[in-house]
């Protein structure tokens, strides 16, 4: 069975810190990773996906994600943290065995302003 | 294009009681899934629907936890009894089909349960 694990419960940081959030997996076999964001008050919506191909994944917002595959990984980033991005980050992978979609706990993140 | 519609958007029971939700799929969706996330948790997958017949339910409590998505479209989740443990937020997501790698799921905003 496939699991997820985000490394951070809840991150505070202040507005134009950099933000990185960590994200392992285990599967043993071909997969697809994900973040997806919810904004308070929000809906969960896709932040980037990864499919194959460059490791390193751009998504909305000014977020990227690179997947290590000898580390098992797909770690969140952004340079420059703004207020709005305020928001629980999940990562999630599916296994192309399957395609079902397993989710991490969660990380809140919080931006002083 | 219209977002996944689910309704109610919070209900709070007492244990032993039934509650049912409901969920309307993005339109030409066939794929419909139902998640259950109790809070401090991702979402975990309950039931998984293609168009009118069932993938996965390989995690639904099917003691007490029943689902359906008659003519492929909207799908309804039931609980019946219900226990405190039941307390979570139910999301509906679908995605425009299963099986293929490229494929999105969107979700819904959710519905919070809280059984007292």
């Amino acid at each position: 069975a496939q699991s997820v694990s985000q490394h951070n419960h809840h991150v505070i940081l202040s507005e134009a810190a950099s933000l990185e959030l960590g994200c392992n997996y285990s599967y043993g076999g071909t997969v697809n990773l994900f973040w997806y964001v919810q904004y308070p008050g929000q809906h969960l919506q896709l932040l980037l996906k990864y499919f194959s191909g460059d490791p390193l994944v751009k998504g909305i917002k000014g977020f990227e994600a690179e997947f290590i595959k000898s580390k098992f990984s797909f770690n969140l980033r952004k340079p420059s943290v703004q207020w709005s991005d305020t928001a629980e980050y999940f990562c999630a992978v599916r296994g192309l065995n399957d395609y079902k979609l397993s989710f991490g706990a969660g990380t809140t993140v919080t931006v002083r302003a | 294009e219209a977002g996944v519609a689910q309704s109610p958007r919070y209900k709070i029971i007492e244990k032993r009681q039934s509650v049912a939700f409901w969920c309307n799929p993005i339109s030409g969706h066939a794929t419909l899934y139902w998640y259950q996330q109790i809070l401090g948790q991702g979402p975990k997958l309950l039931i998984q629907f293609q168009n009118n017949g069932v993938v996965d339910d390989s995690q639904l409590p099917k003691d007490r936890f029943s689902a359906e998505r008659l003519k492929g479209v909207d799908s309804t989740l039931k609980i019946q009894p219900a226990k405190l443990e039941d307390s979570a937020v139910y999301l509906c997501a679908s995605s425009y089909r299963a099986g293929a790698s490229y494929n999105e799921q969107f979700f819904g905003p959710g519905t919070r349960l809280t059984v007292l």
